[in-house]
């Protein structure tokens, strides 16, 4: 089981573009990388999924080195909404079996 | 198209006593699992299901029993509840091979007196 390794916490002013990266150095082949987002009193909500290179979405950019062994979500222009924990996970990109979920980023956007 | 539905959102229940924590999904999902998160930690794996009549072990299995009769409900059973259990339980279901993700309920949140 791939272990994620993220900064604990990160600030941020409105407006700017954030960029969270996780380490996952063991990743394996036929692992995803997969972002979860995840407000007070509520549960964890899926943001963003890869395998390599780079995923776009509506809500934010994923980039994946050549080796995966790390990822970036970046989030353009966040605003205090954004304000949440963001948590990366590995696994084979569906059901994973055995997941864990570690303790996350906790973004604070500032005004 | 209800998504993850949890209940009930809280409870309280004295040491010794048991319950069952309810979680149904109407999206067909295959894989289902029950998290539980303490304040200021990550959601930690309690036992999960890759379908029904299949069920397997997380990290923090000890106190709870789970079981999958069908693909729609995966209750999670606590059988002598201890104060170490207060937490905030969250169910999340998946299909097996898609991009998707993970669905999470709005979560139950349990206090063991």
């Amino acid at each position: 089981l791939a272990k994620t390794t993220q900064p604990i916490s990160m600030d941020s002013y409105e407006g700017q573009e954030v960029n969270i990266t996780c380490s996952h150095n063991n990743i394996a082949t036929n692992d995803y990388i997969t972002w979860y987002q995840q407000f007070p009193s509520q549960g964890p909500r899926f943001i963003i999924q890869g395998y390599k290179t780079k995923v776009t979405n509506e809500v934010a950019s994923l980039f994946i080195p050549a080796d995966r062994k790390s990822s970036t979500l970046s989030l353009p222009r966040v605003s205090l909404s954004d304000t949440a924990v963001y948590y990366c996970l590995v696994g084979d990109g569906g059901g994973y079996q055995k997941v864990t979920f570690g303790t996350g980023t906790k973004l604070q956007v500032i005004p | 198209n209800a998504g993850v539905t949890q209940t009930p959102k809280f409870q309280v229940l004295k040491t010794g006593q048991s319950m069952t924590l309810q979680c149904a999904q109407d999206m067909n999902h295959e894989y289902m699992s029950w998290y539980r998160q303490d304040p200021g930690m990550g959601l930690r794996l309690i036992h999960y299901s890759v379908g029904a009549g299949i069920t397997d072990q997380g990290e923090v299995p000890n106190g709870y029993n789970v079981s999958r009769s069908t693909t729609e409900d995966f209750p999670l059973r606590l059988l002598s509840a201890a104060p170490s259990q207060t937490s905030v339980y969250f169910c999340a279901s998946s299909y097996r091979y898609r991009g998707d993700g993970y669905t999470f309920g709005s979560g139950t949140r349990l206090t063991v007196v």
